[in-house]
């Protein structure tokens, strides 16, 4: 069964550096998201990706953070200096379309470590 | 805003119970709602997807249903396993306030099935 797959599994980095995380969405899927989970609190929306645009995104997707689909296959989000706070679990997540009934498949996520 | 909040927290149960998970919404104003399970450390696995206009979704030993002007949702375990101890996740998909991309998630049911 096709399933989205997410890289690294765990990323350790220094405060104030970049990260990139990646995510490999369902291959005919044509809507992304990223998603985040502090440890011991809600899963959070990021935002959502549709024809290599930003559809929607929440107050925490700040100008530190950017997504991108620099090929047919992968889906990105970068942090451009990362913060103590952004420590957490980042999950993506990729759907068929953007109708609001449909499900969105969610992958098995990357934990980022700022130290 | 939409808030979805789920109790209890964590649950501890024998092998065999029948169980009941609650998951309640602020704002009936929704798409759908989706039940999902997350292992310790680990992505979500969606278990059951309801659209607003459904009352109820059945796979295996899992039953969801749905009361949506009331802002509920129940997710019911037959035959507890210890196979099934993890956390169990409801999010909303909400119409009001958002552009119907973002899921909006509880804070989860911490679920212990022992032998």
């Amino acid at each position: 069964e096709p399933e989205v797959t997410q890289t690294p599994s765990h990323q350790v980095t220094q405060m104030g550096q970049e990260v990139i995380l990646r995510c490999v969405p369902i291959s005919n899927h044509l809507y992304f998201y990223w998603y985040r989970q502090i440890l011991g609190q809600k899963v959070e929306f990021l935002v959502s990706f549709y024809n290599n645009e930003i559809s929607e995104k929440s107050e925490i997707f700040d100008d530190q953070f950017s997504v991108e689909r620099p090929d047919g296959s992968n889906f990105t989000l970068k942090i451009r200096s990362t913060k103590l706070e952004d420590s957490a679990m980042y999950f993506c997540a990729s759907a068929t379309t953007g109708q609001p009934n449909n499900e969105q498949f969610f992958g098995p996520g990357t934990r980022l470590t700022v130290l | 805003k939409q808030e979805v909040t789920q109790i209890p927290a964590a649950l501890s149960v024998p092998e065999g119970e029948n169980l009941v998970l609650n998951c309640s919404f602020t704002d009936s104003a929704i798409y759908n709602l989706q039940w999902f399970r997350q292992d310790p450390g680990k992505g979500l696995t969606s278990l059951l997807l309801i659209q607003s206009s459904q009352r109820e979704q059945t796979s295996g030993r899992l039953n969801a249903s749905l009361d949506k002007s009331s802002g509920r949702s129940t997710l019911y375990i037959a035959a507890s396993q210890p196979g099934d101890s993890a956390t169990y996740l409801c999010a909303v998909r909400p119409k009001r306030n958002t552009g119907f991309q973002k899921l909006v998630f509880g804070t989860g049911t911490r679920l212990l099935v022992s032998p």
